[in-house]
């Protein structure tokens, strides 16, 4: 059965702290992907890795930058949290080769910055 | 700005019923279409996709109907059942972009006994 962890459900931190959020998947997946998700915006692609070490900006990058040391493994790092980067955030990955392949995505994390 | 819209943030429907969710896109390089739907505190999982040379895709109370010169696509669930009850997403993949989906906001399904 395919599965996305990621490691937090709820996390709360505060403004100026640095954030990582760690997804980890277990089909052998090439391209990973973090989203965020706000009410009224639907999910917004934040930065994708299409394999280690490689990864493209997405729609919102600014305030976020990302990590893959390897293939199973997508961190997403907050340098500096702000406020208005409390939203969900989900990670999602896909077989390569095909970019027709559905994402499947883990459960999202939390986050709330104060 | 927004390329693929889900102009109805929330619909109701009565159980048994057909549920009709809409989806409209601006960007004319997408030709692969596909449905998420999400429960509370779980991530979007999915339901059924539709590339651009097909009008209609088929899986089971699911239908996708894709009309490329109106650029609109509606999922279609019937009979709807209290447990179709979630938040349904449209997304889109452009021809020339790789893997990275487009998202619409959603719309929140209510399926009522």
């Amino acid at each position: 059965d395919v599965k996305v962890t990621q490691s937090s459900r709820y996390l709360v931190k505060r403004t100026g702290e640095k954030v990582f959020l760690e997804c980890v998947q277990d089909m052998d997946h090439e391209n990973m992907f973090w989203y965020r998700q706000d009410p009224g915006l639907g999910l917004r692609l934040i930065y994708f890795s299409y394999d280690v070490k490689m990864k493209e900006k997405g729609d919102i990058p600014e305030g976020y930058s990302v990590s893959r040391e390897k293939k199973e493994r997508f961190s997403l790092i907050l340098e500096s949290a702000s406020t208005n980067q409390t939203s969900m955030y989900l990670c999602a990955s896909s077989p390569s080769g095909n970019p027709y392949n559905e994402q499947f995505f883990g459960p999202g994390t939390r986050l709330t910055v104060l | 700005d927004q390329q693929v819209k889900q102009n109805s943030p929330s619909l109701s429907v009565q159980e048994g019923r057909i549920s009709i969710l809409n989806c409209d896109y601006t960007n004319s390089m997408f030709d692969y279409f596909l449905w998420y739907k999400k429960y509370p505190a779980e991530g979007p999982t999915f339901l059924i996709s539709i590339s651009s040379i097909k009008d209609k895709n088929e899986d089971g109370r699911f239908t996708v109907f894709l009309n490329k010169s109106a650029k609109h696509l509606s999922l279609h669930i019937v009979p709807s059942q209290p447990g179709d009850s979630a938040v349904y997403f449209c997304a889109a993949l452009p021809s020339n972009s790789g893997y990275a989906l487009n998202f619409g906001k959603g719309t929140s399904l209510l399926v009522t006994p």
